[in-house]
């Protein structure tokens, strides 16, 4: 597809239990970044990766929560031991890395923690 | 750090126009975006100023002043599908890369 796709698009989970999310971006884009999105609230930057770059991970809330890029494309957010803190809508998005270049956005994942 | 301020919610009538104010602090500047987000659904792309000015797109304008630090989305001739979330995002050099940051958004409900 044309856009940037992510999966699942809704996760139920247990407390304690871990989970991955993934994101497929625009073929092309060699920005990808990770965000979280609680409900009426804005857009948390969790993890930003460019091209081979070092990823800024400033954004992740602990150590539970970490990303990986393989080869420059699919990512995966993987959530280890989930608290119900955790329930948001994940969201990832994608750019061509330069300046001017806007996000562009998946549909999210909608993670929910009992 | 960076901080980003928006209004929380607005509210503006069918045919009007509204003024969406962002003020940010940060280092590193390296452009501002406005996106939209409707209930539900993912935020899309509206305008991007990195230099002083107006950058007018259709119904929607956005207006940059970096000695301010301060930004505003114009949007006239409102319609009852403009009621959404506005997002100003400033995007920051950071270790090489470009980092942008989201504010928390203006909810705008318009009204008949």
């Amino acid at each position: 597809g044309a856009g940037v796709s992510q999966s699942p698009s809704n996760k139920v989970t247990e407390k304690g239990k871990d989970v991955e999310l993934r994101c497929d971006p625009i073929s092309g884009h060699t920005a990808l970044y990770w965000y979280r999105q609680s409900l009426g609230q804005g857009l948390e930057f969790l993890i930003y990766f460019q091209g081979n770059s070092a990823p800024d991970k400033s954004g992740l809330p602990s150590d539970r929560f970490s990303a990986e890029r393989t080869g420059g494309s699919v990512s995966t957010l993987t959530i280890q031991r989930t608290q119900q803190e955790d329930s948001a809508v994940y969201l990832c998005a994608s750019s061509l890395g330069v300046d001017y270049s806007p996000l562009h956005f998946g549909n999210g994942t909608r993670l929910t923690v009992t | 750090g960076q901080n980003i301020d928006q209004p929380t919610e607005m509210t503006a009538t069918e045919g009007a126009i509204v003024q969406i104010n962002c003020t940010y602090q940060t280092s590193g500047f390296n452009g501002l975006f406005w996106y939209q987000q409707h209930a539900g659904e993912a935020p899309t792309f509206l305008s991007y100023n990195v230099l002083d000015g107006l950058e007018e797109k259709g119904r929607f304008s956005s207006f940059l002043s970096r000695s301010k630090g301060y930004s505003y989305l114009l949007l006239k001739e409102l319609q009852m599908k403009d009621s959404a979330s506005y997002l100003c995002a400033v995007r920051n050099l950071t270790g090489g890369g470009n980092k942008l940051t989201f504010g928390t958004g203006t909810q705008l409900k318009v009204e008949l």
